[in-house]
C-alpha cells in the first residue's frame, strides 16, 4: 500500500514570510497529489492539486511542486497571513486500494 | 451545491456502549468514505463504499465497527461496543468516484469514549 510522510509536524512562520511542506510517497504508480487544510472543528478542505503530467501549479500564494522521479512533493505559501494558520494535510492514492492515503500533517502558525 | 453532511458534531459515551454516526454526501457522489482521525494524527481509511457495495473495509475492525450504504446514498457507521481508543473523528467523504480522487469532507463527529 502507499506511505506518505510529511515533515515539518510543526511550523511556526512570520506574517509575510513563505512556507514550504515536504512530503513522499511510496506508490510510483500514483498520479495525484492534493493538499488539504483543516481548521479547529472542521473537516479537511482541498486546497490545491496537481497531476503527475506537470511539475508545478499554482494558485495566487499557494503552489505545489512535484518531482515524480524522487517521489516527493511540497506545498508552498508565500505572503503567509494569520488566516493561514491550520493544519495542513497531503495525501496520495493507494491505487491498489483506489482511496487517499493522507500523511501525519503540519501545524502552521503564522505569527502577526 | 450542499456539502457533506454528518451527524452528530459530538458524542461522549461510556466504554462498552455503542454509537452511531450518519452521513449524507453530495449528490450524484458514487464514492463514499469514512475516515478516522485520531487527535494529532493524518485521517485513516476505515472503509469505502462504490454505490451501495463496499469496494475496501480492510482497516475497519469488524469485531467491533460496522457500516452500511443504503440504496447507495446516506451511510451510517456503528460502534459496538466501544473502547477507549475509538476516542476519535470519524470524518464522512464523498467523491465521483472513478479515477476522481476529488474528496469533500464533512465536519466530522467528534467521539469521546470515556
Amino acid at each position: 500500500g502507499e506511505n506518505v510522510e510529511q515533515h515539518p509536524s510543526t511550523l511556526s512562520v512570520q506574517e509575510g514570510d513563505s512556507a514550504v511542506i515536504k512530503c513522499t510517497y511510496s506508490d510510483s504508480a500514483s498520479n495525484y497529489f492534493p493538499w488539504y487544510k483543516q481548521e479547529l472543528g472542521k473537516g479537511p478542505q482541498l486546497i490545491i492539486d496537481i497531476r503527475s503530467n506537470v511539475g508545478e501549479k499554482k494558485d495566487q500564494r499557494i503552489a505545489v511542486t512535484l518531482n515524480k522521479t524522487a517521489k516527493h512533493f511540497s506545498l508552498h505559501i508565500t505572503e503567509t497571513q494569520p488566516e493561514d494558520s491550520a493544519v495542513y494535510f497531503c495525501a496520495a492514492p493507494d491505487t491498489g486500494r483506489r482511496a487517499l492515503t493522507f500523511g501525519s500533517g503540519t501545524r502552521l502558525q503564522v505569527q502577526p | 451545491e450542499a456539502g457533506v453532511a454528518q451527524s452528530p458534531r459530538y458524542k461522549i459515551i461510556e466504554k462498552r456502549q455503542s454509537v452511531a454516526f450518519w452521513c449524507n454526501p453530495i449528490s450524484g457522489h458514487a464514492t463514499l468514505y469514512w475516515y478516522q482521525q485520531i487527535l494529532g494524527q493524518g485521517p485513516k481509511l476505515l472503509i469505502q463504499f462504490q454505490n451501495n457495495g463496499v469496494v475496501d473495509d480492510s482497516q475497519l475492525p469488524k469485531d467491533r465497527f460496522s457500516a452500511e450504504r443504503l440504496k447507495g446514498v446516506d451511510s451510517t457507521l456503528k460502534i459496538q461496543p466501544a473502547k477507549l481508543e475509538d476516542s476519535a473523528v470519524y470524518l464522512c467523504a464523498s467523491s465521483l468516484g472513478g479515477d476522481s480522487y476529488g474528496y469533500t469532507f464533512g465536519s466530522g463527529t467528534r467521539l469521546t469514549v470515556v
